[in-house]
């Protein structure tokens, strides 16, 4: 079956860690994005990657890195820098635009 | 950049009832409008979008309508159960080569029995 897949689906961070979330999806879809959800907050976009090799900030990313080695997976890693991690992060994935999203089933990251 | 409201924040109704979310947009450029479903530690899934060349569309018992000069769209659950209970965004987005979602902040639909 074709799906998208985040993993791990807990992660704990240490004060002054990077920690890597995985996306990997095997839809054949060309883009690939990265969302937080926090309470009350929505969705709110990091990154997002329409072709391999190629990708754009979104409205938070600062504190966040991504690349897009290969089409089927799109890695975010938190930095340090990153003063508020603690969120549930959201992986989808589209043909292109404006077609809607295939999402993961998310990883929810705390701070410990 | 686009700008999506959504109301209300949470929605509590009887089963059987119908619900209405609504939603805003801010840039008139944007023409496509999808709506998601999210369970409880789940990702959203999509349940049902729109376009601006057609002012409803309908699936069972949702349905979503589009009003390009106000520029605002609902999503309409008739008959409700209490498996729609869940959190739901619309979102918008233009036909252009890096345009992404804009999502609302999301409605608690909560179906009593």
């Amino acid at each position: 079956d074709g799906g998208i897949t985040q993993s791990p689906k807990y992660l704990f961070r240490k004060e002054g860690q990077n920690v890597t979330l995985s996306c990997e999806q095997n839809l054949n879809h060309d883009a690939m994005y990265w969302y937080r959800q926090d309470p009350g907050q929505g969705l709110r976009l990091i990154y997002y990657s329409q072709i391999v090799n190629d990708f754009q900030k979104g409205d938070i990313a600062e504190g966040y890195s991504v690349s897009r080695e290969k089409k089927e997976s799109f890695p975010l890693t938190v930095t340090s820098a990153q003063k508020n991690p603690t969120a549930f992060y959201l992986c989808a994935s589209s043909f292109g635009t404006p077609n809607g999203y295939t999402f993961g089933s998310g990883t929810r990251l705390t701070v410990v | 950049g686009e700008n999506v409201e959504q109301h209300p924040s949470t929605l509590s109704v009887q089963e059987g009832d119908s619900a209405v979310i609504k939603c805003t947009y801010s840039d008139s450029a944007s023409n496509y409008f999808p709506w998601y479903k999210q369970e409880l530690g789940k990702g959203p899934q999509l349940i049902i979008d729109i376009r601006s060349n057609v002012g409803e569309k309908k699936d069972q018992r949702i349905a979503v309508t589009l009003n390009k000069t106000a520029k605002h769209f609902s999503l309409h659950i008739t008959e409700t159960q209490p498996e729609d209970s869940a959190v739901y965004f619309c979102a918008a987005s233009m036909n252009s080569g890096y345009s992404t979602l804009t999502f609302g902040k999301g409605t608690m639909l909560l179906v009593s029995p």
